[in-house]
């Protein structure tokens, strides 16, 4: 599995941009780059991925860097429901299914 | 929107005996995981069905722990006898099916506290 590496922790103020980076310098070709986050006392929640190219959803932007050992999670105005874990998870390619290797992940604390 | 059941939300019990967590994934996926989260760490995989086949079960303690998912549907996770280390979040999770660019949905958990 490829290894990622996160900020332990960021701060950000509300309704301000908060970018979250991620390490992958080991990642392979075929593998995608998710990014889940954790809100305090409940499961993980999808947040984006992407592959090779930037990539917008309602909740998020995902930057890839050109050569893909680096990404952004963008979150473009941050509430205080914002406040969670990131966790930036390379998706485990060259086998038949998928395989979330979770790591330590960002804790994002965000102040009204 | 549909959502991951699981049941207990909490279960606390005594070292040495058994537990055992239950699951409904998202109607009509065929993928469904289990993990396991220790306070302060990210979730790790346990053990992925994809219909009723295990698929990865390398993290899995096969001396206490099982795993089963009859039908293809709901699956149970259970520890006999269960240690003070098990003190966790057990998480399940399902996905359409299991492709590298699927969506993982996951449930509320259950905390287990071994006293």
């Amino acid at each position: 599995d490829a290894k990622t590496t996160q900020p332990n922790s960021m701060e950000s103020n509300e309704e301000e941009p908060v970018h979250l980076p991620c390490n992958h310098s080991t990642i392979s070709g075929t593998d995608y780059i998710h990014w889940y986050r954790q809100l305090p006392s409940q499961g993980p929640e999808y947040v984006i991925h992407g592959l090779t190219s930037n990539v917008n959803n309602r909740m998020a932007s995902l930057a890839i860097a050109e050569d893909r050992k680096s990404s952004t999670l963008i979150l473009h105005r941050a509430t205080l429901r914002d406040a969670a874990v990131y966790y930036c998870i390379p998706y485990a390619g060259g086998t038949s299914y998928g395989k979330l290797t979770f790591g330590q992940g960002t804790i994002l604390t965000v102040h009204p | 929107e549909a959502e991951v059941a699981q049941s207990p939300r909490y279960k606390i019990t005594e070292k040495s005996q058994a537990v055992a967590f239950w699951c409904d994934p998202i109607s009509g996926h065929a993928t469904l995981y289990w993990y396991r989260q220790i306070l302060g760490q990210g979730p790790e995989l346990l053990v992925q069905f994809q219909d009723e086949s295990v698929v990865d079960d390398s993290q899995l303690p096969k001396d206490r722990f099982s795993a089963e998912r009859l039908k293809g549907v709901d699956s149970t996770l259970k520890i006999q006898p269960a240690e003070l280390g098990d003190s966790a979040m057990y998480l399940c999770a399902s996905s359409f099916s299991g492709d590298r660019t699927d969506t993982q949905y996951f449930g509320p958990g259950t905390r287990l506290t071994v006293l």
